[in-house]
């Protein structure tokens, strides 16, 4: 497709499992973002890749998340023990360049039980 | 206080009226402005992107950067039913990858 997708689109798991969110994004875009958006709250960011580079990991809430990217495309957002404070929709975008606009994909539901 | 600020709503309006969506900032290094467009249950989908000041058309819809009131709008002409939704206002500096979102408002087009 042509647009940034995301898998799974929900996930329901128990407190203290761990989960893996994957980004797919536009061919070609070199930058790839990953935002958390709370109920009432704006998007929080988390995370960006240059390639498959992270030169900003400032937003990451705790060392339990971690992120990766590989082949300058998919990325994998990894919640480790997570805890129900964790539910949020999981955003990700991408774009051609830093100044570019960024183009986001539908998200990952999570839900914490 | 929050470096955007977005009123969240909810907005209704009959179909066909024209729309008004604002947002205030603080941040005076702001050159990039943006808004998106989000369903209930969907990402966020661009759908103006400016830079610096001035008005940026688009079919029915304009936005509007006024950078020495630090406010920005997004106006909406003839909107329809299929318009509501929220719509996110974004900014960023020059030479920044972040992005600095408002809450979101919600619109409600009322048939």
């Amino acid at each position: 497709g042509a647009g940034v997708s995301q898998s799974p689109s929900n996930k329901v798991t128990e407190k203290g499992k761990d989960v893996e969110l994957r980004c797919d994004p536009i061919s070609g875009h070199t930058a790839l973002y990953w935002y958390r958006q709370s109920l009432g709250q704006g998007l929080e960011f988390l995370i960006y890749f240059q390639g498959n580079s992270a030169p900003d990991k400032s937003g990451l809430p705790s060392d339990r998340f971690s992120a990766e990217r590989t082949g300058g495309s998919v990325s994998t957002l990894t919640i480790q023990r997570t805890q129900q404070e964790d539910s949020a929709v999981y955003l990700c975008a991408s774009s051609s360049g830093v100044e570019q606009p960024q183009h986001f994909g539908d998200g990952t539901r999570l839900s914490i039980l | 206080q929050k470096e955007v600020e977005q009123d969240p709503g909810p907005l209704s309006v009959p179909e066909g009226a024209i729309v008004s969506l604002n947002c205030t900032y603080s941040n005076s290094a702001f050159q990039y402005f943006m808004w998106y467009r989000q369903y209930s249950r969907k990402g966020p989908e661009l759908l103006m992107y400016t830079y610096s000041s001035g008005n940026k058309e688009d079919g029915r819809f304009t936005a509007q950067v006024d950078k020495s009131s630090k406010y920005i709008s997004l106006f909406i002409r003839d909107s329809q039913p299929s318009d509501s939704a929220t719509y996110l206002c974004a900014m960023s500096e020059v030479g920044t990858y972040k992005y600095i979102f408002g809450t979101g408002t919600r619109l409600k087009v009322l048939a």
